[in-house]
């Protein structure tokens, strides 16, 4: 089993910050990573895939980065519409999720 | 657009066999590009993926689960479904399902989300 690993789990920012949450891979997994956004009680939206590519609508200010057993999804300027929880996803050897972080109001 | 719609009991009692459908609109469920998942999250905890479908049937079951998971699609419905056996409490969770990408006999990410269904498993 290929286990991610995400922190922070909680992460308190304000609006107009820039934030930076980083996903862990227990093995390689090459560029194998997509990113979600989840607001509450909504289903999880698709935001990056292969590590670095934008789904097309999603704004310019996500971005991804990384290779290997290391990656970090980046909120160039937090948003009022920014504030959700976060979650991580290889599909290298079937398909995990990382435990998710939390962006809150600060 | 492509929609996708969990159905199904939001109850089931322990040791019983919990039952949801996915209803596929916008799309069809035979497109060769895709494969068809369900994904599931307890209360207040993150996602755990439960198993993926073909259009022809064949089938991906996360190995933690498999001896009580049952994927089946019916193309002329345009639904897939998903039945677990021998629930606990443990399986209380909101069940998503969700159009899982494939290409080169790889499978990727999922896109889009039905908007998700609690179960919950008590007597």
């Amino acid at each position: 089993d290929i286990q991610m690993t995400q922190s922070p789990s909680t992460l308190s920012a304000s609006v107009g910050d820039r934030v930076t949450i980083t996903c862990r891979a227990s093995h390689s997994i090459s560029s194998w990573l997509a990113w979600y956004q989840q607001r509450p009680g909504k289903a999880p939206k698709l935001l990056i895939y292969k590590a670095s590519t934008l789904e097309s609508g999603v704004p310019s200010r996500f971005s991804g980065s990384g290779s290997g057993t290391e990656f970090t999804l980046t909120i160039s300027s937090l948003q009022p519409d920014d504030f959700a929880t976060y979650y991580c996803q290889q599909y290298n050897s079937y398909w995990t999720f990382g435990q998710g972080t939390k962006v809150e109001i600060k | 657009q492509l929609q996708l719609q969990e159905s199904g009991p939001g109850l089931v009692k322990p040791s019983e066999t919990l039952s949801l459908t996915c209803t596929v609109s916008g799309g069809s469920i035979s497109s060769s590009s895709y494969y068809w998942g369900w994904i599931r999250q307890p209360p207040g905890k993150g996602l755990e993926w439960i198993a993926s479908i073909y259009y022809s049937g064949s089938t991906y079951y996360n190995p933690s689960l498999k001896s009580r998971v049952t994927i089946s699609v019916d193309t002329s419905k345009n639904q897939f479904s998903l039945k677990l056996s021998s629930v606990t409490a443990a399986d209380t969770a909101v069940y998503y399902c969700a159009r899982h990408y494939y290409e080169q006999q790889l499978l990727f990410w999922f896109d889009p989300w039905g908007q998700g269904t609690l179960v919950t498993v008590s007597s």
